[in-house]
């Protein structure tokens, strides 16, 4: 079974330009997540999607992250325009348990340099 | 406040040695959820373990331990006889379904280990 899958893995971009990262979860997965890892850091949830809906964006930095989910499988998350402490991993997760009680599956994550 | 406190921030052993990482939760749930994560230089999280509230025995799956105390709000993880492979960071996390209305796992700092040949 193919796990969750995560590109670009790498991202160099000067500031102010935009970037889009983009994820497809394992297959059957309703639940997917974008969650933003600082160096030396915790994952922080940004957002929360249950099939199409955003159910939970209250972390996501509005002015400038947007994100969708078209058709309830794969999800794009961007920046526009980046900033110098946007550089950080982003990860993408999906979960069949919608309720709180199982695991999450990570993908390898796209890491942002903004310079 | 923070929920989830992982105070070591890096740990290095011998290999063959035993290593125990701590892990001090928030929460005011009655119904929660623990996970243990291990995140490789590779980058992807990877899960090991998940601890409902309702059940504090503490069991060992191969290598790996834990010690659930809801009295001192500790889910502590130990790997036994460590291994050159068990190098990563990981991290402890906490779910509450109740107040998140589903699936939102709150992450702790993260432990580096280094397992030393």
């Amino acid at each position: 079974e193919a796990g969750v899958v995560q590109s670009p893995r790498y991202k160099i971009i000067e500031k102010k330009q935009p970037v889009a990262f983009w994820c497809n979860p394992i297959s059957g997965h309703n639940t997917l997540y974008w969650y933003r890892q600082n160096l030396g850091q915790g994952p922080e949830l940004l957002i929360r999607y249950e099939n199409e809906e955003a159910v939970d964006d209250s972390q996501l930095p509005k002015d400038r992250f947007s994100a969708e989910r078209l058709k309830g499988v794969d999800s794009t998350l961007k920046i526009q325009p980046a900033e110098l402490g946007d550089s950080a991993v982003y990860l993408c997760a999906s979960s069949y348990d919608s309720l709180g009680t199982g695991e999450l599956f990570f993908g390898e994550g796209s890491r942002l340099t903004v310079l | 406040a923070q929920k989830v406190t992982q105070a070591q921030t890096e740990i290095s052993v011998v290999e063959k040695e035993d290593v125990t990482l701590d892990c001090v939760y928030e929460t005011r749930d009655t119904t929660y959820y623990l996970f243990w994560y291990k995140q490789p230089p590779s980058g992807e999280l990877v899960f090991l373990i998940r601890r409902n509230s309702f059940d504090e025995q503490n069991e060992i799956s191969g290598r790996y331990s834990w010690n659930f105390q809801k009295s001192t709000s500790s889910f502590n993880f130990t790997i036994t006889a460590s291994q050159v492979v068990d190098s990563a960071v990981y991290f402890c996390a906490l779910s509450e379904p109740e107040k998140a209305a589903g699936n939102k796992l709150t992450f702790g700092g993260g432990t580096r280990v280094l397992v030393k040949p």
